[in-house]
């Protein structure tokens, strides 16, 4: 059974902090990975993918991939109030396009 | 436009009743798909058309009942619901579905369903 794994938090960080999400899972077969930003009541949104080993930035966003060891983690720098919500950890095997989503960590950004 | 459109927003039906959620989007993509997502929980994959084709479905029950009329639009009609069917029933979209590589999922703001 495939399976993604998030600390379901919360995770508090001061403002200006850095941020730190951590996702594993369990088929090594998986190819793509996202983190999609859900705030309380709405949509998820994404906001981050990766599908090579290392990083990848966008703005205050770094995701970072280590295949090997099967995780990947989401960076959030400078970290703002608005950051506060529930981040969701997709994975794709490549195979039926079905992601498999963590239950997600649910972050809040302190003043 | 980069938008996926779900209307209503709310819906309150009681188990007798018949309705239905519709999605729009006007991004060119030719994969929609529905997810129903519970409080505190991820969102659960139920439906995914491709090519106005249904491809998936996740072992769904018949009172949930898809249609695609075009590349743009996705319903799911509802019929006999029960109690523990109430959630956020969010559609997405993507540019393709190839069954091979996993596109990024553009989600819509959802309907939030109860069921009384």
């Amino acid at each position: 059974q495939k399976e993604v794994e998030q600390n379901s938090g919360p995770l508090s960080v001061p403002e200006g902090a850095i941020a730190s999400l951590n996702c594993t899972y369990s088929d090594r077969g998986s190819q793509s990975f996202f983190w999609y930003r859900q705030y309380s009541g709405k949509s998820p949104e994404l906001i981050m993918f990766i599908y090579s080993n290392g990083d990848k930035e966008d703005g205050r966003f770094t995701a970072q991939l280590n295949k090997a060891s099967q995780y990947v983690s989401l960076l959030i720098r400078d970290s703002q109030p608005s950051d506060s919500a529930t981040y969701l950890c997709a994975v794709g095997t490549g195979t039926a396009s079905k992601l498999t989503f963590g239950t997600g960590t649910r972050l809040q950004v302190t003043l | 436009d980069t938008e996926v459109t779900q209307t209503p927003k709310h819906l309150v039906m009681g188990m007798t009743n018949k309705k239905s959620l519709k999605c729009e989007q006007h991004m060119g993509h030719r994969a929609m798909y529905w997810y129903k997502q519970k409080a505190k929980k991820p969102p659960e994959l139920m439906f995914v058309y491709s090519y106005e084709k249904l491809s998936i479905n996740e072992s769904v029950p018949s009172r949930f009942s898809p249609e695609c009329p075009n590349s743009s639009l996705l319903n799911l009609h509802l019929h006999a619901l029960q109690p523990e069917d109430s959630a956020l029933y969010l559609c997405a979209s993507s540019q393709v579905f190839t069954g091979t590589t996993n596109e990024k999922l553009f989600f819509g703001s959802g309907t939030q369903l109860s069921v009384l």
